[in-house]
């Protein structure tokens, strides 16, 4: 069974960089499918920030105007996100989750990680 | 982006009752290929998202028989046949017809 648990720091400071990844068990990152990294807060609900292939291919929301980019490490078997420039606007919670067709929605997610910018 | 609008925002339900919320898009979500992209989520109280339904109708596996789903173009419904204690959370519609995927505000279910 596909499981997924994000991990990295609760804390970032302004203008900082956020990192997290997350860890694939289960399954294999090299399966066609497509990762994705969505963030919820209780203001703006749920935003899809991107997605990810194991080939390199990436889509990420403009919204998020260049400061995005998604990786995937096969040799770890996980994924991970940068968000660059991080404002308090940036504070959510994050979450992985695969799609095997973007278009019908994310079926397996992580529990997702909280993420507060402060300095 | 494609703006979702779910109403209510609030929804009351007795056990054992039927439970309605409805998605409206801004645009329409039918693909050149004919199918059209409207998911639903289940978010229980303190776990991540859940999809119950995919393509308007179809039902994610393990997902009980009272949840449906209906619609066509821009104008959507997710039903509950008989409300169960099980069923208390937040809903959302997805779309994901037009990139990027954009969700609903979100429908809170609760027992009354």
């Amino acid at each position: 069974q596909l499981q997924l648990q994000e991990s990295g720091p609760g804390v970032v400071k302004p203008s900082g960089t956020l990192s997290l990844t997350c860890a694939v068990s289960g399954g294999s990152i090299s399966s066609n499918t497509w990762w994705n990294w969505l963030r919820q807060t209780p203001g703006k609900g749920l935003e899809w920030i991107g997605e990810v292939h194991h080939i390199g291919n990436t889509n990420y929301n403009p919204s998020l105007k260049g400061r995005v980019t998604m990786t995937v490490d096969k040799s770890k078997n996980q994924i991970s996100l940068r968000l660059n420039s991080v404002t308090a606007a940036d504070t959510a919670v994050y979450y992985c989750a695969r799609a095997n067709s973007v278009p019908d929605g994310m079926d397996v997610w992580g529990q997702g990680t909280k993420v507060t910018v402060s300095s | 982006d494609v703006v979702m609008t779910q109403s209510p925002l609030s929804l009351p339900v007795t056990l054992g009752q039927p439970a309605s919320i409805s998605c409206r898009s801004g645009q329409s979500l039918v693909d050149s290929d004919g199918k059209t992209y409207l998911s639903w989520f289940q978010q229980r109280p303190g776990q991540s998202p859940r999809r119950l339904i995919y393509r308007v109708s179809n039902r994610e596996s393990g997902v009980p028989d009272r949840f449906s789903g209906s619609g066509s173009g821009n104008d959507f419904t997710l039903k509950i046949s008989r409300v169960e204690a099980e069923d208390v959370g937040i809903y959302y519609c997805m779309q994901g017809r037009h990139a990027p995927p954009t969700f609903g505000q979100g429908t809170k279910v609760e027992i009354k």
